[in-house]
């Protein structure tokens, strides 16, 4: 079963709001990760979150992480168009830190 | 600098043959991770390897899927007697290894159909 479940499963939004994933996960963890994905090709790592980190920005994005709850999420501000793609988080399984599991994704779509 | 690569692109069978898929990882990166996603789904993880131990084989879906790493670099994926429900993106990762930091950097993926 999946480790990692995002939600909204699709966001579509204006360009230039917020947009905003959350993820759920089951386990322990070591790391949180969000990737991107166009195209239904290879995915591009955006950022990692250590367990002990509570919050993390690069650029544009946010990412926060609440380990009693088991859950994440992940800020992209003023959208742009070039940002409709899924995302996904992933996590390791706790005490295998490398074995990492993906979310369902989030489908987002930024309208002009 | 090179990234990870996979070959074929893409790749049209019959049911019932046999398939190979190749995985180039960056090289110096001791972890190499399969992952089979269908049109618009999640990613489902199908087999981990680390260095020289043991692979993750967990998620192979049935015994006509296995993967082999020699020498620690390249990794093929067979998928024996396809079927239908084999048809996807076939997703290869590799990641410089176990530790806190393990990000994965993706190959373009193989687009498997099977007719």
């Amino acid at each position: 079963s999946q480790q990692g479940e995002e939600d909204p499963q699709a966001l579509s939004i204006q360009e230039g709001e917020n947009a905003t994933m959350n993820c759920s996960y089951k386990t322990s963890i070591n790391n949180l990760q969000w990737y991107r994905q166009n195209s239904g090709r290879g995915l591009v790592h955006l950022i990692l979150i250590r367990s002990n980190e509570r919050e993390k920005h690069s650029g544009r994005l946010r990412v926060t992480l609440d380990t009693s709850k088991k859950s994440s999420s992940l800020l992209i501000t003023a959208s742009r168009a070039a940002d409709t793609a899924s995302y996904f988080c992933a996590t390791d399984a706790g005490g295998s830190a490398s074995k990492i599991i993906f979310g369902s994704g989030t489908r987002l779509s930024i309208r002009p | 600098g090179a990234g990870v690569s996979q070959s074929p692109s893409n790749k049209v069978t019959e049911k019932g043959k046999d398939v190979e898929l190749r995985c180039d990882p960056i090289s110096g990166h001791t972890a190499l991770y399969w992952y089979r996603q269908s049109l618009g789904q999640g990613l489902e993880f199908l087999i981990y390897f680390q260095g020289n131990s043991a692979p993750d084989k967990s998620g192979l879906p049935s015994d006509r899927f296995s993967a082999e790493r020699t020498g620690g670099s390249v990794s093929t994926l067979t998928i024996q007697r396809t079927q239908q429900e084999d048809s996807a993106v076939y997703l290869c990762a590799s990641s410089p290894g176990t530790g806190q930091t393990n990000e994965q950097y993706f190959g373009p993926g193989t687009r498997l159909t099977v007719t």
